[in-house]
């Protein structure tokens, strides 16, 4: 059964405290996103990689960090420089090159810094 | 900078209302556009989708969509609501080669029984 999971779906953390966060797709797609979703902002796109060991910045990069070893995975380090990390994170991922950029998303987690 | 805009932020309407969401892109070139709903507790999912050809787009669940080039927008129909219908739903648009989608503030809709 195809998609993408990300874990945990609940996550808790003590301020002061990096946390990663799992992305996993075994739909053999080349890249993969992380959004953060606050209410009434929508989507930001935080980072994004198009292909293994290369990623980019997206619109709000400052406090998180990634890493792309393997095609399947997109790990997401929230730092403790990230000022409001408390927030819904989406991961997703497409199969860059085709006609269609269409984004497939996974359950997400919810991220909770006190 | 690109940006979406979505109108309306919440909007509720009853069963068997028809029901358009407004979406305005900022980008003067070629642009991806899609439609994207997320329901309470579920993945966000694809609604619809346009890159080209004709501009009034199908999608799931009776859903359509309107690409207007001189207006800049892709707005986002159903003829008759259902009580399934409520959700999020967020406009998104694609104008790079790095397929970054940069997505309206979403608009929560509400269908009341």
């Amino acid at each position: 059964d195809g998609g993408i999971t990300q874990s945990p779906k609940y996550l808790f953390r003590k301020e002061g405290q990096n946390v990663t966060l799992s992305c996993e797709q075994n739909l053999n797609h080349d890249a993969m996103y992380w959004y953060r979703q606050d209410p009434g902002q929508g989507l930001r796109l935080i980072y994004y990689s198009q292909i293994v060991n290369d990623f980019q910045k997206g619109d709000i990069a400052e406090g998180y960090s990634v890493s792309r070893e393997k095609k399947e995975s997109f790990p997401l380090t929230v730092t403790s420089a990230q000022k409001n990390p408390t927030a819904f994170y989406l991961c997703a991922s497409s199969l860059h090159g085709q006609s269609s950029y269409e984004q497939y998303f996974g359950p997400g987690t919810r991220l909770t810094v006190t | 900078a690109q940006s979406v805009s979505q109108h309306n932020h919440h909007v509720i309407l009853s069963e068997a209302a028809s029901l358009e969401l407004g979406c305005n892109y900022s980008y003067g070139g070629t642009v991806n556009l899609f439609w994207y709903v997320q329901y309470p507790g579920q993945h966000l999912q694809l609604l619809l989708k346009y890159f080209s050809g004709d501009p009034l787009v199908k999608g799931i669940k009776g859903f359509e969509a309107e690409f207007i080039k001189s207006k800049f927008s892709f707005n986002l129909r159903k003829p008759s609501v259902q009580w399934s219908d409520t959700a999020e739903y967020f406009c998104g648009a694609v104008t790079d080669s790095w397929g970054k989608l940069q997505f309206g503030a979403g608009t929560q809709v509400v269908v009341t029984p």
